[in-house]
């Protein structure tokens, strides 16, 4: 069974920084590209960021660019992602996504990890 | 960037009823279109790739059409587990831009 499990959501006071982590299993996980997704609440679905199986290709959505990196360990069946600089409109809840083989959409999703920035 | 603009923001319609919800893209994306239903307080669940082919284990009164710039999604008879979100997301190219969903609901 695939399973994500993401974790290291919490508060954080705008101009912070946080670590959101992945784990995955139930499948081989350098075989799949990965997505990183979140929604603020209430509202709709925001793509976030795409990473390569080797992690060689990373992809970011303008408004996060220079603040959030994501990267994998294979060996360690995860992913990350890296905030910095945070700001309020940064809260969601963010989900890692796996992209399906055919690398045309995320076809299974994590619980997700809520992200509060606020002082 | 590309932007996706779902129609109707929302609907009501009766249980067995024909829905049908619109997608469109900025610029032409081919056929490189997903949808995905969100039921209320749960993860998002990819329904159709590839604009029209229906993802392993999702209803057939589920479909998909379109290429280029427009495209549908459309539940053939409505079902009460059918009330949810549904938005569509582009990946032709990053960004994954998606649709600002579209609410279903029974009236």
């Amino acid at each position: 069974e695939v399973q994500l499990v993401e974790s290291g959501g919490g508060l954080v006071q705008p101009g912070g920084s946080l670590r959101l982590s992945c784990v995955a299993s139930g499948f081989t996980f350098n075989d799949y590209w990965m997505s990183w997704v979140r929604q603020a609440p209430g509202k709709g679905l925001e793509w976030v960021a795409n990473i390569k199986q080797d992690g060689s290709e990373k992809y970011y959505v303008d408004s996060v660019k220079g603040r959030f990196t994501t990267s994998r360990d294979n060996a360690k069946n995860s992913l990350s992602l890296q905030m910095i600089s945070l700001r309020a409109e940064d809260t969601a809840m963010y989900y890692c996504a796996r992209i399906s083989m055919a690398v045309a959409g995320q076809d299974y999703w994590g619980q997700g990890t809520l992200v509060t920035v606020s002082s | 960037d590309i932007q996706m603009t779902q129609s109707p923001s929302s609907l009501s319609a009766s249980v067995g009823d024909r829905v049908t919800i619109t997608c469109r893209a900025s610029q032409g994306i081919s056929n490189y279109l997903a949808w995905y239903q969100q039921k209320p307080g749960k993860v998002p669940k990819l329904l159709i790739y590839a604009a029209s082919t229906l993802q392993s284990g999702v209803p057939s009164r589920f479909s998909g059409s379109g290429s280029g710039t427009d495209f549908t999604l459309t539940i053939s008879s409505l079902q009460p587990e059918d009330v949810a979100t549904y938005y569509c997301q582009k990946y032709s190219s990053a960004p994954w831009t998606f649709g600002q969903g579209t609410k279903v609901e029974i009236k």
